[in-house]
C-alpha cells in the first residue's frame, strides 16, 4: 500500500483567503484523487487530479474554487479558493492502486474558516 | 444515481458484544465493495473488500463482511468487539468499471464501552 502524506494537518483561515493542500506519496501512482469530508457527513469526491492535464471535477465543483495540480506521479496540490466558513471541512487526498480499484488515503487536512 | 445508505448512524455496545452494521446501495450492475475504518486521531484505513467470488469476506481484526445480491447489502459483523474498535466506519461502492470512484456510506460512529 502506498504513504501517503498532507500538509498542512490542519489550519484556521479568514474568510476570503486561499489555501493550498499539499498531498505527497511515496510512491508513483497514476490516480489520485481529492475528497471532502463536511462535519457529519460523509466523503464526497471532488476531483481526480489528473498527471499531465487538467483535473476531472464532480458535480457542483469547479475549477476555479479548488484548483488542482498534479506535477508529477507522487504529488498533487488542492486550492480552496476565497474561503468562507461553508468550506469548514476535512480535506482528504487519496491514490487508486491494484488491480482490484482499491484506494489508500491521506490522513486528511482539518480546515476551518472563521 | 449510485448511493449508499448506512442505517446505524451511532452505535454504543458493551465489550465482548456482537456488531452488524448495515449497508445497503443503490447501483444495478457490478459493483466492488468496501469498509473502511477510521480511528480517533488517524487515517482512513481499509478494513475488507469484496470483489467477485465468496460473498463472505474477511478483513482485518476479526471483521466480516456478506454480500448479498439481492438485498444490495454489505453488511459489517464482528462476534466479539472490544473497546479499541471504537472508530467511525464507512462503507464505499465502486460501481463505475474501470475507474476508481467510490461512493461513500455517511459513516456509523461506533462506541465501544470497556
Amino acid at each position: 500500500s502506498a504513504v501517503i502524506s498532507q500538509k498542512p494537518s490542519r489550519d484556521i483561515c479568514q474568510r476570503g483567503t486561499s489555501l493550498t493542500i499539499q498531498c505527497q506519496v511515496d510512491s508513483q501512482v497514476t490516480m489520485m484523487f481529492w475528497y471532502r469530508q463536511q462535519p457529519g457527513q460523509s466523503l464526497t469526491l471532488i476531483a481526480t487530479a489528473n498527471q499531465g492535464s487538467e483535473a476531472t471535477y464532480e458535480s457542483g465543483f469547479v475549477i476555479d474554487k479548488f484548483p488542482i495540480s498534479r506535477p508529477n506521479l507522487t504529488f498533487s496540490t488542492l486550492t480552496v479558493s476565497n474561503m468562507s466558513p461553508e468550506d469548514s471541512s476535512i480535506y482528504l487526498c487519496s491514490v487508486g492502486s491494484g488491480e482490484n480499484n482499491e484506494q489508500f488515503f491521506g490522513p486528511g487536512t482539518r480546515l476551518t474558516v472563521l | 444515481a449510485q448511493s449508499v445508505s448506512q442505517h446505524n448512524h451511532h452505535v454504543i455496545l458493551s465489550e465482548a458484544a456482537s456488531l452488524e452494521l448495515g449497508c445497503n446501495y443503490s447501483y444495478g450492475g457490478t459493483v466492488n465493495l468496501f469498509w473502511y475504518v477510521q480511528y480517533p486521531g488517524q487515517h482512513l484505513q481499509l478494513l475488507l473488500k469484496y470483489f467477485s467470488g465468496d460473498p463472505l469476506v474477511k478483513g482485518i481484526k476479526g471483521f466480516e463482511a456478506e454480500f448479498i445480491k439481492s438485498k444490495f447489502s454489505f453488511n459489517l459483523r464482528k462476534p466479539s468487539v472490544q473497546w479499541s474498535d471504537t472508530a467511525e466506519y464507512f462503507c464505499a461502492v465502486n460501481g463505475d468499471s474501470g475507474t476508481y470512484k467510490y461512493i461513500f456510506g455517511t459513516g456509523t460512529r461506533l462506541k465501544v464501552l470497556a
